[in-house]
């Protein structure tokens, strides 16, 4: 159980077009996702939290007009990347808590690389 | 705000032998999880081991350990019997308690390679 999927896992485009990557947790409901950044040989960076049903939280120095961040269900959240450039070139991380039972753990989706050319 | 400092950019260990990974973290919460989790080359988070602040007990999970100072703000984590798949990069995490909704505070990764 406790299975996060993330879509697509890789994805090439254009400078200036729009790329939507989508989260979902498969056999659990999350009230709460989470999106981060990976750069090389770095650690996650929180971007955001996504609310279901409410509007998402930023982190200070993320543009929330470019990253737009939509949690349509308890299993779903996207993240939508506008206008994109090449230094919006990373790996991006979703993940989702389970709560209940022993406590509330988080759990990842495999990422999605994206390469702006 | 709370922080996580891992000391040991990092480590390598021979097969079959044991290696600890070191984590620390700033808080002035009394009510928190610990996690390690790992990160092979897929990039796939892939949790390791958790652990509630209010429990005494160290957590374990088959091979993996951990060592939980709550009053040192130490956490730890102890492999046995290293195996060649255990290569990866370990990340130390802590996440305030409550309804799902606080992000993990990661730290810098320990990058472990296990030698043949």
């Amino acid at each position: 159980g406790a299975v996060v999927s993330q879509h697509p896992s890789w994805v090439i485009c254009k400078s200036g077009t729009s790329v939507k990557i989508e989260c979902r947790s498969l056999d659990f409901q999350a009230t709460t996702m989470f999106w981060y950044r990976q750069f090389p040989k770095q650690s996650l960076m929180l971007m955001a939290t996504s609310n279901e049903g409410s509007k998402a939280t930023y982190e200070q120095g993320v543009e929330k007009d470019k990253f737009l961040i939509n949690h349509a269900s308890l299993t779903l959240s996207t993240l939508t990347v506008t206008s994109a450039h090449p230094e919006d070139s990373s790996f991006y991380i979703c993940s989702a808590t389970l709560t209940g039972g022993p406590g509330d753990t988080q759990y990842f989706g495999p990422g999605t690389r994206l390469t702006v050319l | 705000a709370q922080t996580v400092t891992q000391s040991q950019p990092e480590m390598s260990v021979q097969e079959a032998e044991t290696v600890t990974l070191s984590c620390t973290y700033d808080t002035s919460e009394n009510n928190y999880y610990l996690f390690w989790y790992k990160q092979p080359p897929s990039r796939q988070m892939i949790l390791v081991i958790r652990q509630e602040a209010y429990k005494q007990q160290n957590a374990t999970e088959n091979r993996f350990s951990v060592n939980f100072q709550k009053a040192a703000k130490s956490f730890s984590l102890k492999i046995s019997d290293s195996q060649l798949g255990d290569t990866a990069m370990y990340f130390c995490a802590f996440m305030k308690h409550s309804s799902g909704n606080t992000p993990l505070v990661f730290g810098k990764g320990t990058r472990l390679s296990v030698i043949a």
